[in-house]
C-alpha cells in the first residue's frame, strides 16, 4: 500500500528549540516537497528537492533546513529561527521532478501541525 | 505566480451536481489547469488537470473555457464527502504549484 507518511500527527515545541518533522513515501518518486498551510490559507512553498542530495529553496525557506539522504526520506527541521513556527506542515511527492517539463500531479501526506508553546 | 480566482464558499444539497468556477484571465498558453481538494486537517488531494480539452475522470469532470480564461470544475453527485476546499491553480510544467484560498464546498444533507 504505496503512499506518503509524515510523523507526529502533532507536535509541541517549547520556543527557542529546534524539531524535526519526518516524512517518508515508498511511491518511489524523484521529488519531495514541504509546504506549510496557516489557517484559512493556501500552502507555501518551503524547500523542494527533485534528487537525493540536491534540494532548493521555495518561497519561505528562511527558519528552515532540509535534507534528502535517501529518495524515500524528506525530513524538515524547524529552527529556533523560524519566527513564527505555528502551522500546518504538509510534505508532498511527485514522480518527476519540477525541472523534468513533465506535468505530473503531486501526492500528499496527512500533515504535522505544530504548535510553539 | 499565475492567478486564479475562485469564489470563497459555495452550498450544494447532497445528490445534486456542483460547478465549481475558476477565472484565470492571464493563462498562458503553457499553463495546465489543475484541481485539488483539501478535506479538514488532511493534505490535499489531487482531482484533475487539462490543457485545452475538457477532461472527465472517476471523481469529477473539468470543463475548460474555448478561451481558457475560465474553467469549472463538475461534480456530478455531491455527496457529504465531497465536502472540501477547492483549489484551482495554474502551472506551468517545471514550474512550483501555487495554492491560492480555494472554494469552500458545503454539502448539505
Amino acid at each position: 500500500d504505496g503512499g506518503i507518511t509524515q510523523s507526529p500527527k502533532y507536535l509541541f515545541r517549547k520556543e527557542g528549540q529546534n524539531v524535526t518533522l519526518s516524512c517518508e513515501q515508498n511511491l518511489n518518486h524523484d521529488a519531495m516537497y514541504w509546504y506549510r498551510q496557516d489557517p484559512g490559507q493556501g500552502l507555501r512553498l518551503i524547500y523542494y528537492s527533485q534528487i537525493v542530495n540536491d534540494f532548493q529553496k521555495g518561497d519561505i525557506a528562511e527558519g528552515y533546513s532540509v535534507s534528502r539522504e535517501k529518495k524515500e526520506s524528506f525530513p524538515l527541521t524547524v529552527t529556533s529561527a523560524q519566527k513564527n513556527p505555528t502551522a500546518f506542515y504538509l510534505c508532498a511527492s511527485s514522480i518527476f521532478p519540477l525541472t523534468s517539463g513533465v506535468n505530473s500531479e503531486q501526492f500528499f501526506g496527512p500533515g504535522t501541525r505544530l504548535t510553539v508553546l | 505566480d499565475a492567478k486564479t480566482t475562485q469564489p470563497n464558499s459555495m452550498e450544494s444539497n447532497e445528490e445534486e451536481p456542483v460547478h465549481l468556477p475558476c477565472n484565470h484571465s492571464t493563462i498562458s498558453g503553457t499553463d495546465y489547469i489543475h484541481w485539488y481538494r483539501q478535506l479538514p486537517s488532511q493534505g490535499p488531494e489531487y482531482v484533475i488537470h487539462g490543457l485545452t480539452s475538457n477532461v472527465n475522470n472517476r471523481m469529477a469532470s473539468l470543463a475548460i473555457a474555448e478561451d481558457r480564461k475560465s474553467s469549472t470544475l463538475i461534480l456530478h453527485r455531491a455527496t457529504l464527502r465531497d465536502a472540501a476546499v477547492y483549489y484551482c491553480i495554474l502551472r506551468v510544467a517545471g514550474n512550483q504549484f501555487y495554492f491560492g484560498t480555494g472554494t469552500s464546498l458545503t454539502v448539505i444533507p
